[in-house]
């Protein structure tokens, strides 16, 4: 099936920092949601990104829809210790035809030293 | 206002016996799924359900059923657990019209 290569798997970092993390495939996708997850909870949506291109900001979150729309970029700004979890992308491709099924990267895990 | 609720939140069963894994969603969304997630390995789709009434399998469905009883609720069963079906369960909708997927808190399910 699809695959989305997300990178890196994770991320050992010092509070304050910013972060970033992608996702790439090799299908044009026309989706692409980012998700966190904290320990012992369901994933949960953080941005939904729809047009190439596209730049989204959620306080300290940025993500981007990549131009070639194989790509999709998140960035979180000056750290703390809450972003520690799991974040996850997903995207929806023109090769599912029509269908609403996800896919989903296997996960970046955030660590944020205080 | 629950938005997607999972029952049980634990369950550990031996190797052999069934059981029923809950969801039930107060979006009034159309569409409902089931995933499970393994460590590595992200979440992957189990079956769904594109409206009441109808049921699909999605990327890892063997030795799995599913029910879509109404709009609201859609039950994953497992007739005879496997070790191999040790996993976190989730339970999600997506917004009408949209790809933007509503997840539960999960159950985390443990085959001895």
């Amino acid at each position: 099936g699809q695959q989305l290569n997300q990178s890196p798997q994770s991320m050992f970092i010092q509070e304050g920092e910013d972060v970033s993390m992608n996702c790439t495939s090799s299908s044009i996708f026309n989706t692409w949601l980012w998700y966190k997850q904290e320990p012992g909870e369901g994933p949960v949506l953080l941005i939904a990104l729809y047009k190439a291109g596209e730049l989204t900001s959620n306080g300290r979150l940025t993500a981007q829809f990549g131009i070639t729309r194989k790509d999709s970029f998140l960035n979180i700004s000056a750290s703390i210790p809450s972003d520690v979890g799991i974040y996850f992308c997903a995207g929806n491709s023109f090769a599912q035809g029509g269908s609403e099924k996800l896919v989903f990267g296997k996960g970046t895990k955030l660590t944020v030293n205080p | 206002n629950a938005g997607v609720t999972q029952t049980p939140k634990f369950q550990v069963l031996k190797t052999g016996q069934s059981m029923t894994l809950q969801c039930a969603q107060d979006m009034n969304h159309n569409s409902m799924y089931w995933y499970r997630q393994d460590p590595g390995m992200g979440l992957r789709l189990i079956y769904y359900s594109a409206s009441e009434g109808t049921t699909d399998k999605g990327e890892v469905p063997n030795g799995y059923n599913v029910s879509r009883l109404n709009k609201r609720e859609f039950s994953l069963r497992l007739e005879s657990a496997a070790p191999s079906q040790t996993s976190v369960y989730f339970c999600a909708t997506p917004r009408t019209d949209s790809y933007e997927q509503y997840f539960g808190p999960g159950t985390r399910l443990t085959v001895t």
